[in-house]
């Protein structure tokens, strides 16, 4: 399968500051990507999808200045968790698509608590 | 808009006892995907399903999709306690549309 990466896998912040999340996807070029959270012993829940170069769409209730998602080339895209609260702690997964769409690859995920 | 259910949420079965997990979608489906979950880890792919009525087999897991593609299952037969983790569906309306994910299957196996 394809080989996506993420960085970092786990960090700790202080409510209030910024965490920047990258997702790179090693060995094809993704059009898309998808963003997800998963919350303790929850399903994974999609944030919003980019596409290369364009802005990204959020779902209903997440908001687009609060995750701010860049998806600047085809390898890499990165989601800044801005001003992050305790409520912000989460799994955060990126999954880019490319190439066929048979089967969604996801990377390894970033564990976030906010302090 | 598109909503995914899954049951059970939990299932504690003996090893060696068959296990089933079922998915219905409120819309619709192009196709529905098969996770696989452990703990502290990432969801891992195990099957798509695209066509209706589709059945496929892994081994001893079987998958099948229903016929008005709204609806799945994963049956795994014998369980060993390999088998232990979160099964998710998910399924894609159309196009590059996100995946929207059931709210998975916690499978737990007691030797």
């Amino acid at each position: 399968g394809a080989v996506v990466s993420q960085h970092p896998s786990w960090v700790i912040c202080k409510s209030g500051t910024s965490v920047k999340i990258e997702c790179r996807s090693l060995d094809f070029q993704a059009t898309t990507m998808f963003w997800y959270r998963q919350f303790p012993k929850q399903s994974l829940m999609l944030m919003a999808t980019s596409n290369e170069g364009s802005k990204a769409t959020y779902e209903q209730g997440v908001e687009k200045d609060k995750f701010l998602i860049n998806h600047a080339s085809l390898t890499l895209s990165t989601l800044t968790v801005t001003s992050a609260h305790p409520e912000d702690s989460s799994f955060y997964i990126c999954s880019p698509l490319g190439g066929s769409s048979y089967e969604q690859y996801f990377g390894p995920g970033t564990r976030l608590t906010v302090t | 808009g598109q909503q995914v259910m899954q049951i059970p949420q939990y299932q504690h079965v003996q090893e060696g006892e068959d296990f089933t997990t079922y998915c219905n979608s409120s819309t619709t489906l192009s196709n529905i995907q098969w996770y696989k979950q452990r703990p502290g880890g990432h969801p891992v792919f195990l099957i798509q399903l695209v066509k209706s009525g589709e059945v496929k087999k892994q081994k001893r897991l079987t998958f099948q999709f229903g016929e008005a593609k709204k609806n799945s299952s994963l049956h795994i037969t014998a369980t060993q306690t390999t088998d232990v983790g979160t099964y998710f569906c998910a399924g894609r309306g159309g196009g590059a549309d996100g995946l929207t994910f059931g709210k998975g299957t916690h499978l737990i196996i007691q030797p």
